[in-house]
């Protein structure tokens, strides 16, 4: 089946626009979590959630951030006013259910802001 | 708070030799833990985990790891490496207890295998 799909691939923005970055998760799979990964770092959780209520936000970095599930299945993150430092690759990871024992990883959005 | 600390960011070993990536872990509990591997321009594809049982556990492509809770490790390992074993290899661990689930990963570690 299809895995964890996410778009667009790459994003170059212009300081202090906003963005979004769209998730679609394996078909059934109830979690769903965003991560950033920095170059030469491992990835850095942001935010949960199982079904379509954000179950853990503490790794948002600050309220320009804000992630949505609407309907349990597609996210989509959203970042207002986009700073050089928001330069990364977002991943995206679903598990079929709330014991998230292994999470599937999409490809992941790369993030320039310039 | 959890951590995970790859003490090694590179590992050479040639073709068929045995090959180790180090991994500790930091967390409060017992832990359950992961390794991932990820490819140039690919997401991170899941290897295998310890959630509880036999320290030793086997995964994908003949890669297995040991948990070892006095020592707060998990090595990965494999007996005889291939070239296309070459890779950037993340451990990552979380809490079993509680409602959090996210991973926290190590930094990574290069795994080069040499012809």
């Amino acid at each position: 089946g299809a895995g964890v799909s996410q778009t667009p691939s790459n994003k170059v923005t212009e300081k202090g626009k906003y963005v979004e970055l769209r998730c679609d998760p394996i078909s059934g799979h109830t979690a769903l979590y965003w991560y950033r990964q920095s170059l030469g770092q491992g990835p850095e959780f942001l935010i949960y959630f199982q079904g379509t209520g954000a179950a853990d936000d503490s790794g948002l970095p600050n309220d320009r951030f804000f992630a949505v599930r609407p309907e349990g299945s597609v996210s989509t993150l959203k970042i207002q006013r986009t700073e050089r430092g928001d330069s990364a690759v977002y991943l995206c990871a679903s598990s079929p259910s709330a014991s998230g024992y292994e999470q599937y990883f999409g490809p992941g959005t790369r993030l320039t802001v310039t | 708070a959890q951590s995970v600390a790859q003490p090694e960011d590179q590992v050479n070993v040639a073709e068929g030799n045995p090959l180790t990536v180090k991994c500790t872990y930091s967390v409060s509990g017992n832990p359950y833990l992961f390794w991932y591997v990820q490819y140039p321009n690919r997401g991170l594809q899941f290897l295998l985990k310890y959630i509880t049982g036999d320290n030793l556990v086997k995964g994908s492509y003949g890669f297995e790891a040991e948990f070892n809770k006095s020592q707060t490790s998990f090595h990965l390992k494999k007996p005889s490496a291939l070239v296309s074993d070459s890779a950037l290899y993340f451990c990552a661990v979380r809490v079993s207890s509680g409602s959090a689930r996210q991973l926290t990963f190590g930094s990574g570690t290069q795994l080069t295998v040499l012809p």
